[in-house]
């Protein structure tokens, strides 16, 4: 199946705001919500963002949208507790699949 | 709470069978769809499978199709995946994950696979 596209790296300053983007086409991201997942350390990935739904207990720092195919994940004001890898992920009705992004390790400089 | 514990990760001989099982609680687990993903060493997540709410449709990823079984019991809030003719390629943490609408919500805390001779 195929993946997701998002970006390899990407670093900020405590503070900063900063955008994942999450790339796919009309069969997945452009058809259905995008979930975004934080992993630390290797530890079991956690829900961050739900579509444009925040799960209980994410800070509000974090936000998601959409457009046509691309979804992102913007943190405003980055916290040194956000370092981690984000993946994002969407359900594909063409391949009844559902695909994950490579994805995005943020570094907080 | 949600709650999803898997089980049944161990060392395996290539060629042989895993089955892993998921216990859920803190929600009504009949009603909610079901993956298991996994993640091989240092690498990202891949979907393996879904199962519907009541067991009765399933897929698979290419790369387990034919391989790998899918099944819940709703009466024992359980989740599980029969794997068989195991390959070192299938070495990783497999995680059960609750479906939410169309997106993966909860996630349990993963059980280990090795597959090595």
């Amino acid at each position: 199946q195929s993946a997701l596209t998002q970006e390899a790296s990407l670093s900020g300053t405590v503070g900063q705001k900063v955008t994942l983007s999450c790339i796919g086409d009309s069969t997945n991201i452009g058809s259905y919500d995008v979930g975004w997942y934080q992993q630390i350390s290797h530890g079991a990935p956690k829900a961050v963002m739900l579509g444009t739904s925040l799960p209980s207990g994410i800070p509000d720092r974090f936000s998601g949208s959409k457009s046509g195919t691309t979804a992102s994940l913007t943190i405003s004001g980055l916290q040194p507790e956000d370092e981690a890898v984000y993946f994002c992920s969407a359900w594909d009705y063409s391949l009844r699949a559902q695909l994950f992004g490579g994805g995005t390790k943020l570094t907080v400089l | 709470e949600v709650q999803l514990v898997e089980s049944g990760g161990r060392v395996a001989q290539p060629g042989g069978s895993l089955r892993l099982s998921c216990a859920a609680s803190g929600f009504m687990f009949r009603s909610y769809e079901m993956n298991w993903v996994r993640q091989a060493p240092g690498k990202g997540l891949e979907w393996l499978s879904w199962i519907s709410s009541p067991g009765d449709d399933m897929t698979y990823a290419d790369s387990v199709r034919g391989r790998f079984a899918i099944s819940r019991d709703n009466s024992k809030e359980s989740l599980f995946l029969q794997m068989n003719a195991l390959r070192p390629d299938d070495s990783a943490v497999y995680y059960c994950v609750r479906r939410s609408g169309a997106t993966p919500d909860h996630w349990g805390q993963g059980t280990l696979v090795i597959v090595s001779s």
